[in-house]
């Protein structure tokens, strides 16, 4: 799976409720990001972090929330603050530094029911 | 922040052809800019970069060229195949931190 794994790929979510995404690396990769992509709009940042126990908000972070606790996991969680969550989320993974490129997972669709 | 642009959003060649996507960015301080392909329903792949010392790079039929003074750079793709059919991401960034994306180009090789 090229070293970043996502699950669950289709998460199905009701009205009201918190959902979380898993994204796990084994690449060693110092920095993790998560994406959301929607028809015709491109990727757009959510959150990433570039060290344990640090992460910064992206252009569109609210309705969202994060954690990096270990190098390895960064886990979203879409909260029922999020109006709108129905999208395929990315989450990608790199080496520190200019000039490495992300490797991504598979993604996740999530879809409001 | 950068705001990069791409342009076309679809594009139709025939195969065998020479398909372009162009991207515009917005800070001149932009020094790395990746292109991404995603085959439906599968996740973005690097294809190929260019930093910002360099004009022009090639990896077999597929080219990129950055033009600093104009802020613009361009993906090309010679003797197109069905199986380039996908859609491609342009994108830019100053620090390495945060990469800022192009929309998007959805490519159709017509065989």
């Amino acid at each position: 799976d090229g070293g970043i794994t996502q699950s669950p790929k289709y998460l199905f979510r009701k009205e009201g409720q918190n959902v979380t995404l898993s994204c796990e690396q084994n690449l060693n990769h110092d920095a993790m990001y998560w994406y959301r992509q929607d028809p015709g709009q491109g990727l757009r940042l959510i959150y990433y972090s570039q060290i344990v126990n640090d992460f910064q908000k992206g252009d569109i972070a609210e309705g969202y929330s994060v954690s990096r606790e270990k190098k390895e996991s960064f886990p979203l969680t879409v909260t029922s603050a999020q109006k709108n969550p129905t999208a395929f989320y990315l989450c990608a993974s790199r080496f520190n530094g200019l000039g490495y490129g992300y490797t991504f997972g598979s993604g996740t669709r999530l879809t409001v029911v | 922040g950068e705001n990069v642009e791409q342009h076309p959003s679809t594009l139709s060649v025939q195969e065998g052809d020479s398909a372009v996507i162009k991207c515009t960015y917005s800070d001149s301080a932009s020094n790395y800019f990746p292109w991404y392909k995603q085959e439906l329903g599968k996740r973005p792949q690097l294809i190929i970069d260019i930093r910002s010392n360099v004009g022009e790079k090639k990896d077999q039929r597929i080219a990129v060229t950055l033009n600093k003074t104009a802020k613009h750079f361009s993906l090309h793709i010679t003797e197109t195949q069905p199986e380039d059919s996908a859609v491609y991401f342009c994108a830019a960034t100053n620090t390495g931190n945060q990469f800022y994306f192009g929309t998007g180009t959805s490519l159709t090789v017509i065989p």
